[in-house]
């Protein structure tokens, strides 16, 4: 069974200060590595599936990468706005594993 | 607009008392899932399915039942609830190469 570990807990940054967020699991092969990010009180919102060691995705201030390993969230230059818990998740439709979370705080 | 909706969005019941909560999606997405979100323990898998009559039980299914009669429609049964399943809990569609889309969760409270 595949373990996903997230980390750090929580992350408190100042507006304009990149940093990377991890997330490491235990078993290999053919499965997706799911980014989601979640507001308080809100479902998970879909960022970023990745497949192959070396693929990269970006959507405006994030980079999503993968090794055979882990996957980094890279956060550049990042907004209040950016203030959430990310979750990532591995596995396939038929079933997700998720870690627990990184809490991002991005102060003004 | 592309999206899973799930009733009702807070609820409190008393213990045995049957609840279904109910989901619906409008995507054709042929999967389909149930979660539960707890502090600590983060987002667990109650079922899954893969299509119209296709269910399977995913990593907390004790206490829960599912139905899968219409594509779009995928409700939680909870038969007889009790206190330890008072979670946030949130439905989920998608396909197979995807992410899932989530819905924006049912608050549930068993007293």
């Amino acid at each position: 069974e595949d373990q996903v570990t997230q980390s750090p807990e929580a992350l408190r940054l100042q507006e304009g200060e990149s940093s990377s967020l991890n997330c490491s699991y235990t078993v290999s092969g053919l499965r997706g590595l799911f980014w989601y990010r979640q507001d308080p009180g809100k479902g998970p919102e879909f960022l970023f599936t990745l497949y192959s060691a070396g693929e990269e995705k970006e959507k405006e201030r994030l980079k999503a990468t993968l090794t055979k390993k882990e996957s980094f969230l890279h956060i550049t230059a990042p907004k209040p706005e950016d203030s959430a818990t990310y979750l990532c998740a591995r596995g396939t439709a038929r079933q997700l594993t998720f870690g627990s979370g990184t809490q991002l705080t991005v102060l003004p | 607009e592309a999206q899973v909706t799930q009733n009702p969005r807070y609820l409190i019941t008393v213990t045995g008392k049957k609840l279904t909560v109910t989901c619906s999606q409008n995507m054709n997405h042929e999967y389909m899932s149930w979660y539960r979100q707890d502090p600590g323990l983060g987002l667990r898998q109650i079922y899954y399915s893969m299509n119209v009559e296709v269910t399977d039980k995913g990593d907390v299914p004790e206490g829960y039942k599912v139905s899968r009669k219409e594509k779009r429609n995928f409700p939680l049964i909870l038969e007889s609830p009790s206190p330890n399943q008072t979670s946030l809990y949130f439905c989920a569609s998608g396909v197979r190469t995807a992410g899932y889309t989530f819905g924006s969760g049912t608050r549930l409270t068993v007293v």
